[in-house]
Protein backbone atom coordinates (compact mmCIF):
# COMPACT_ATOMS: atom_id res chain seq x y z
CA UNK A 1 0.00 0.00 0.00
CA UNK A 2 0.91 3.91 -0.81
CA UNK A 3 3.36 5.56 2.38
CA UNK A 4 1.86 9.19 2.63
CA UNK A 5 4.03 11.48 4.48
CA UNK A 6 2.17 14.47 5.80
CA UNK A 7 3.35 17.59 6.95
CA UNK A 8 3.71 19.87 9.25
CA UNK A 9 2.93 16.93 11.62
CA UNK A 10 1.48 19.74 14.38
CA UNK A 11 1.46 23.63 14.39
CA UNK A 12 0.03 25.97 16.86
CA UNK A 13 -1.21 29.15 15.38
CA UNK A 14 -2.62 32.65 16.23
CA UNK A 15 -6.53 33.41 14.92
CA UNK A 16 -6.53 35.12 11.67
CA UNK A 17 -3.30 32.94 9.64
CA UNK A 18 -4.09 30.41 7.73
CA UNK A 19 -2.04 27.39 7.73
CA UNK A 20 -1.05 25.02 4.46
CA UNK A 21 -0.85 21.18 5.00
CA UNK A 22 1.58 19.09 2.59
CA UNK A 23 0.35 15.42 1.62
CA UNK A 24 2.66 13.66 -0.28
CA UNK A 25 2.32 9.91 -1.68
CA UNK A 26 5.33 7.13 -2.81
CA UNK A 27 3.10 6.57 -5.62
CA UNK A 28 0.67 7.86 -8.21
CA UNK A 29 -3.07 7.15 -6.97
CA UNK A 30 -6.31 8.41 -8.48
CA UNK A 31 -8.42 8.99 -4.97
CA UNK A 32 -6.96 11.62 -2.61
CA UNK A 33 -8.82 12.66 0.01
CA UNK A 34 -8.53 15.35 3.24
CA UNK A 35 -10.33 14.65 6.00
CA UNK A 36 -10.91 16.46 9.41
CA UNK A 37 -11.21 15.17 12.99
CA UNK A 38 -12.19 17.31 15.66
CA UNK A 39 -10.99 16.12 19.18
CA UNK A 40 -12.42 12.91 20.40
CA UNK A 41 -14.33 12.76 17.42
CA UNK A 42 -14.81 10.79 14.37
CA UNK A 43 -13.54 11.48 11.05
CA UNK A 44 -15.61 13.95 8.67
CA UNK A 45 -14.56 14.48 5.28
CA UNK A 46 -13.67 17.74 4.11
CA UNK A 47 -13.48 17.35 0.22
CA UNK A 48 -11.85 15.54 -2.49
CA UNK A 49 -8.96 16.29 -3.99
CA UNK A 50 -9.42 16.14 -7.65
CA UNK A 51 -5.91 16.09 -10.19
CA UNK A 52 -6.15 18.66 -12.46
CA UNK A 53 -9.64 20.19 -11.52
CA UNK A 54 -11.62 21.60 -8.38
CA UNK A 55 -11.81 19.77 -5.14
CA UNK A 56 -15.46 18.05 -4.55
CA UNK A 57 -16.20 19.68 -1.07
CA UNK A 58 -18.70 17.85 1.30
CA UNK A 59 -21.69 19.90 3.00
CA UNK A 60 -20.30 22.69 5.74
CA UNK A 61 -16.81 22.87 4.08
CA UNK A 62 -16.01 25.84 0.97
CA UNK A 63 -13.35 26.14 -1.18
CA UNK A 64 -12.76 29.80 0.71
CA UNK A 65 -11.92 28.43 3.91
CA UNK A 66 -10.43 25.28 3.13
CA UNK A 67 -8.69 25.53 -0.24
CA UNK A 68 -7.00 22.15 -1.95
CA UNK A 69 -4.54 21.99 -4.45
CA UNK A 70 -4.03 18.79 -6.63
CA UNK A 71 -1.15 19.27 -9.30
CA UNK A 72 -0.45 15.59 -9.65
CA UNK A 73 -1.00 12.24 -8.66
CA UNK A 74 1.32 12.10 -5.82
CA UNK A 75 0.56 15.52 -4.17
CA UNK A 76 -1.66 17.78 -2.32
CA UNK A 77 -2.47 20.97 -0.53
CA UNK A 78 -5.01 21.50 2.26
CA UNK A 79 -4.94 25.14 3.45
CA UNK A 80 -7.02 26.13 6.68
CA UNK A 81 -7.59 29.75 5.89
CA UNK A 82 -8.23 32.76 8.53
CA UNK A 83 -8.47 30.18 11.40
CA UNK A 84 -10.19 30.35 14.39
CA UNK A 85 -9.68 28.44 17.52
CA UNK A 86 -12.74 26.24 16.09
CA UNK A 87 -10.60 24.78 13.44
CA UNK A 88 -8.45 23.06 16.07
CA UNK A 89 -8.53 19.81 15.25
CA UNK A 90 -6.48 16.98 13.42
CA UNK A 91 -6.21 17.02 9.73
CA UNK A 92 -5.67 13.93 7.75
CA UNK A 93 -4.50 13.19 4.24
CA UNK A 94 -6.19 9.71 2.42
CA UNK A 95 -5.59 7.72 -0.59
CA UNK A 96 -7.68 5.37 -2.20
CA UNK A 97 -5.89 2.39 -4.17
CA UNK A 98 -8.60 -0.31 -5.26
CA UNK A 99 -7.89 -3.63 -3.47
CA UNK A 100 -5.13 -1.96 -1.13
CA UNK A 101 -8.28 0.09 0.45
CA UNK A 102 -7.75 3.48 1.57
CA UNK A 103 -4.29 4.53 3.51
CA UNK A 104 -3.97 7.75 5.87
CA UNK A 105 -1.07 9.93 6.65
CA UNK A 106 -0.27 10.68 10.09
CA UNK A 107 -2.29 13.85 10.39
CA UNK A 108 -1.82 17.22 11.19
CA UNK A 109 -2.37 18.15 14.73
CA UNK A 110 -3.52 21.77 14.66
CA UNK A 111 -3.97 24.25 17.87
CA UNK A 112 -5.58 27.80 17.30
CA UNK A 113 -4.72 30.04 19.23
CA UNK B 1 -26.00 10.23 1.93
CA UNK B 2 -24.34 6.97 3.94
CA UNK B 3 -25.02 6.83 8.03
CA UNK B 4 -22.66 4.65 9.79
CA UNK B 5 -23.44 4.36 13.74
CA UNK B 6 -21.12 1.87 15.59
CA UNK B 7 -21.58 1.14 19.12
CA UNK B 8 -20.60 0.66 22.01
CA UNK B 9 -18.96 3.64 21.80
CA UNK B 10 -16.50 2.76 24.96
CA UNK B 11 -15.98 -1.05 25.67
CA UNK B 12 -13.49 -2.16 28.63
CA UNK B 13 -12.21 -5.96 28.97
CA UNK B 14 -10.13 -7.87 30.70
CA UNK B 15 -7.36 -9.06 29.10
CA UNK B 16 -7.72 -12.23 26.94
CA UNK B 17 -11.54 -11.76 26.51
CA UNK B 18 -12.73 -10.92 23.29
CA UNK B 19 -14.07 -8.10 22.22
CA UNK B 20 -17.09 -7.40 19.72
CA UNK B 21 -17.80 -3.58 17.61
CA UNK B 22 -21.12 -3.45 15.67
CA UNK B 23 -22.03 -1.11 13.45
CA UNK B 24 -25.07 -0.38 10.67
CA UNK B 25 -24.85 1.12 7.59
CA UNK B 26 -28.11 2.66 5.42
CA UNK B 27 -27.13 2.88 1.92
CA UNK B 28 -27.37 -0.88 -0.04
CA UNK B 29 -25.31 0.38 -2.80
CA UNK B 30 -22.56 0.71 -0.14
CA UNK B 31 -19.67 -1.84 -1.34
CA UNK B 32 -16.54 -2.13 0.79
CA UNK B 33 -16.45 -1.83 4.91
CA UNK B 34 -12.64 -1.44 6.32
CA UNK B 35 -12.32 -1.27 10.25
CA UNK B 36 -9.28 1.38 11.58
CA UNK B 37 -7.35 1.13 14.34
CA UNK B 38 -6.05 4.52 15.87
CA UNK B 39 -3.75 5.08 18.57
CA UNK B 40 -3.36 7.97 20.71
CA UNK B 41 -1.61 10.68 18.14
CA UNK B 42 -1.62 8.60 15.33
CA UNK B 43 -3.35 8.54 12.25
CA UNK B 44 -5.89 5.43 11.65
CA UNK B 45 -4.77 2.09 10.42
CA UNK B 46 -6.60 -0.19 8.72
CA UNK B 47 -6.68 -3.59 10.32
CA UNK B 48 -9.09 -5.59 8.64
CA UNK B 49 -11.80 -4.73 5.99
CA UNK B 50 -14.44 -6.64 4.16
CA UNK B 51 -16.08 -6.40 0.33
CA UNK B 52 -20.21 -7.20 -0.24
CA UNK B 53 -19.53 -10.54 -1.81
CA UNK B 54 -17.91 -11.94 1.10
CA UNK B 55 -19.69 -12.97 4.17
CA UNK B 56 -16.60 -12.81 6.78
CA UNK B 57 -12.92 -12.58 6.92
CA UNK B 58 -10.10 -13.54 9.54
CA UNK B 59 -6.74 -12.51 10.44
CA UNK B 60 -5.51 -14.26 13.35
CA UNK B 61 -7.05 -13.18 16.29
CA UNK B 62 -9.02 -10.24 14.23
CA UNK B 63 -12.46 -11.14 12.35
CA UNK B 64 -15.06 -8.95 10.59
CA UNK B 65 -18.52 -10.24 9.44
CA UNK B 66 -20.78 -8.81 7.16
CA UNK B 67 -24.55 -9.26 6.56
CA UNK B 68 -25.66 -7.20 3.68
CA UNK B 69 -29.59 -7.92 4.53
CA UNK B 70 -29.44 -6.48 7.83
CA UNK B 71 -26.82 -3.90 6.83
CA UNK B 72 -24.83 -4.11 9.41
CA UNK B 73 -20.89 -5.47 10.22
CA UNK B 74 -18.93 -6.47 13.48
CA UNK B 75 -16.24 -6.45 14.01
CA UNK B 76 -14.52 -9.30 16.48
CA UNK B 77 -11.12 -9.57 18.71
CA UNK B 78 -10.23 -12.27 20.57
CA UNK B 79 -7.81 -13.20 22.96
CA UNK B 80 -7.01 -9.29 23.38
CA UNK B 81 -3.83 -8.26 24.39
CA UNK B 82 -3.36 -4.93 26.05
CA UNK B 83 -1.48 -3.37 22.85
CA UNK B 84 -5.10 -3.90 21.65
CA UNK B 85 -6.24 -0.90 23.79
CA UNK B 86 -6.67 1.86 20.92
CA UNK B 87 -10.05 3.81 19.52
CA UNK B 88 -11.72 1.52 16.73
CA UNK B 89 -13.60 2.94 13.56
CA UNK B 90 -15.98 1.01 11.28
CA UNK B 91 -16.58 2.76 7.81
CA UNK B 92 -18.62 2.27 4.56
CA UNK B 93 -17.74 3.33 1.27
CA UNK B 94 -20.46 5.09 -1.12
CA UNK B 95 -19.43 4.11 -4.43
CA UNK B 96 -22.39 6.18 -5.82
CA UNK B 97 -21.00 9.45 -4.28
CA UNK B 98 -17.27 9.35 -5.22
CA UNK B 99 -15.97 6.32 -3.48
CA UNK B 100 -15.70 8.34 -0.77
CA UNK B 101 -15.52 6.29 2.99
CA UNK B 102 -18.14 7.44 5.67
CA UNK B 103 -17.00 6.35 9.21
CA UNK B 104 -18.60 4.98 12.57
CA UNK B 105 -18.72 7.39 15.55
CA UNK B 106 -15.67 5.75 16.85
CA UNK B 107 -15.41 2.70 20.03
CA UNK B 108 -12.89 3.18 22.79
CA UNK B 109 -11.46 -0.31 23.65
CA UNK B 110 -9.69 -0.61 26.72
CA UNK B 111 -7.80 -3.94 27.61
CA UNK B 112 -7.46 -4.45 31.31
CA UNK B 113 -3.95 -6.37 31.85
Amino acid sequence: SAVISQKPSRDICQRGTSLTIQCQVDSQVTMMFWYRQQPGQSLTLIATANQGSEATYESGFVIDKFPISRPNLTFSTLTVSNMSPEDSSIYLCSVGQGDYGYTFGSGTRLTVV
Amino acid sequence: GENVEQHPSTLSVQEGDSAVIKCTYSDSASNYFPWYKQELGKGPQLIIDIRSNVGEKKDQRIAVTLNKTAKHFSLHITETQPEDSAVYFCAARTVNAGNMLTFGGGTRLMVKP
